[in-house]
């Protein structure tokens, strides 16, 4: 276990629909990264957040938005929800942001988009 | 621009063998760190193993071992005595300055018994 937990387990949702999957770090962490993978694109780096700032942001789609509270626990909201956005949506935390620090990853939120 | 490398889309290894997981990067970082990850057939990440840039000695968890060789920019994961749990996607990860986590394409690791 590593003490990211992540919330819906598995999601099947409609096209066009809008879902909000939900994340709770290890406790201590203050870094929250999102993650897409799937099959023909592998994991992907969506968005990050420190201490409820956005720090870095990689292939997030528009429609896709991001945010993390002041308790630290962070949502990914995923709208107008399309059939290729069906993947499994990593949260993982660190405890900051140096080189060194490990990210520790929940166990995945499967969507699928029917 | 920061890359990973894992040339090895699948690999057979005989069950109590050892393994080697090949991962090359490519960073203009001086300060960076290297991770490894194992993902079962059931979805979660799990964090094996890391590296970072500055240190002198390969990074040991265990039967997993890290092959550092930075000159030639790459972190091999080494597994002894694989066992037949080992089978898994195997991740190589580096992390440089600005915080991004970039991941390698993945090894499908099957441990014959």
């Amino acid at each position: 276990d590593s003490g990211v937990t992540q919330t819906p387990k598995h999601l099947i949702t409609a096209t066009g629909q809008r879902v909000t999957l939900r994340c709770s770090p290890r406790s201590g962490d203050l870094s929250v990264y999102w993650y897409q993978q799937s099959l023909d694109q592998g994991l992907q780096f969506l968005i990050q957040y420190y201490n409820g700032e956005e720090r870095a942001k990689g292939n997030i789609l528009e429609r896709f938005s991001a945010q993390q509270f002041p308790d630290l626990h962070s949502e990914l909201n995923l709208s107008s929800l399309e059939l290729g956005d069906s993947a499994l949506y990593f949260c993982a935390s660190s405890q900051s942001t140096g080189s060194g620090n490990t990210i520790y990853f929940g166990e995945g939120s499967w969507l699928t988009v029917v | 621009a920061q890359k990973i490398t894992q040339t090895q889309p699948g690999m057979f290894v005989q069950e109590k063998e050892a393994v080697t997981l090949d991962c090359t990067y490519d960073t203009s970082d001086q300060s960076y760190g290297l991770f490894w990850y194992k993902q079962p057939s059931s979805g979660e990440m799990i964090f094996l193993i890391y590296q970072g840039s500055y240190d002198e000695q390969n990074a040991t968890e265990g039967r997993y071992s890290l092959n550092f060789q930075k000159a030639r920019k790459s972190a091999n994961l080494v597994i002894s005595a694989s066992q037949l749990g080992d089978s898994a996607m195997y991740f190589c990860a580096m992390r440089g300055l600005f915080n991004k986590f970039y991941f390698g394409s993945g090894t499908k690791l099957n441990v014959k018994p």
